[in-house]
């Protein structure tokens, strides 16, 4: 069951401007990751944000919520081409340790 | 990728053949989770294991077994029943079972191939 749905699909920007991608999902959430996937990699998380919460940063990311509209939004300023890659967003619909529910990805390509 | 290695990087099989990816994690993690990813898709969950000696069913498990008799090890088979095995198969784990707010870990990914 595909909860996320990630948009823009695939993003390009130059170096230096500010990337931001949005993610919609269905039901209520106890809290919502973003995760970076490098080509043929694992993934790396990068935030989480609680469902209590509106907004969040961690260095060069901000991440929204909005359980209103049942939306997040990750922006990453001032992207370096190594930012290049797909960012997934994750909910997890509960506390009691169920497996997170991913959408499809933006793949963001950053060029110098 | 750390503290969670899966082996092989490759797999390649003939069609019929089970197939057993490896996944071992060192990080004292209760939970571990087996993700599928097909090109251009997000992760759907196979199986997942809160505890030592339990599982659950995710949401793509058939033509797909797991065990887990130690805490550190996962090990997924991919039987010949499972209609289309080809794919990047994802292992990850995470802090406790009632860990709300604990990030998943992943391992590096196994690439498997059936033809």
């Amino acid at each position: 069951s595909q909860q996320g749905e990630e948009d823009p699909q695939a993003l390009s920007i130059q170096e230096g401007e500010n990337a931001t991608m949005n993610c919609s999902y269905k039901t209520s959430i106890n809290n919502l990751q973003w995760y970076r996937q490098n080509s043929g990699r694992g993934l790396v998380h990068l935030i989480l944000i609680r469902s209590n919460e509106r907004e969040k940063h961690s260095g060069r990311l901000r991440v929204t919520l909005d359980t209103s509209k049942k939306s997040s939004s990750l922006l990453i300023t001032a992207s370096r081409a190594a930012d290049t890659a797909s960012y997934f967003c994750a909910t997890a619909l509960t506390r009691a340790g169920t497996a997170l529910i991913f959408g499809k990805g933006t793949t963001l390509s950053v060029s110098s | 990728d750390g503290g969670i290695t899966q082996s092989p990087k490759y797999l390649f099989r003939k069609e019929g053949q089970n197939v057993t990816l490896s996944c071992e994690q060192n990080l004292n993690h209760d939970a571990m989770y087996w993700y599928r990813q097909d090109p251009g898709q997000g992760l759907r969950l196979i199986y997942y294991s809160q505890i030592v000696n339990d599982f659950q069913k995710g949401d793509i498990a058939e033509g797909y077994s797991v065990s887990r008799e130690k805490k550190e090890s996962f090990p997924l088979t991919v039987t010949s029943a499972q209609k289309n095995p080809t794919a990047f198969y994802l292992c990850a784990s995470k802090g406790t079972p009632a860990g709300e707010n604990y990030e998943q870990y992943f391992g590096p990914g196994t690439r498997l191939t059936v033809t």
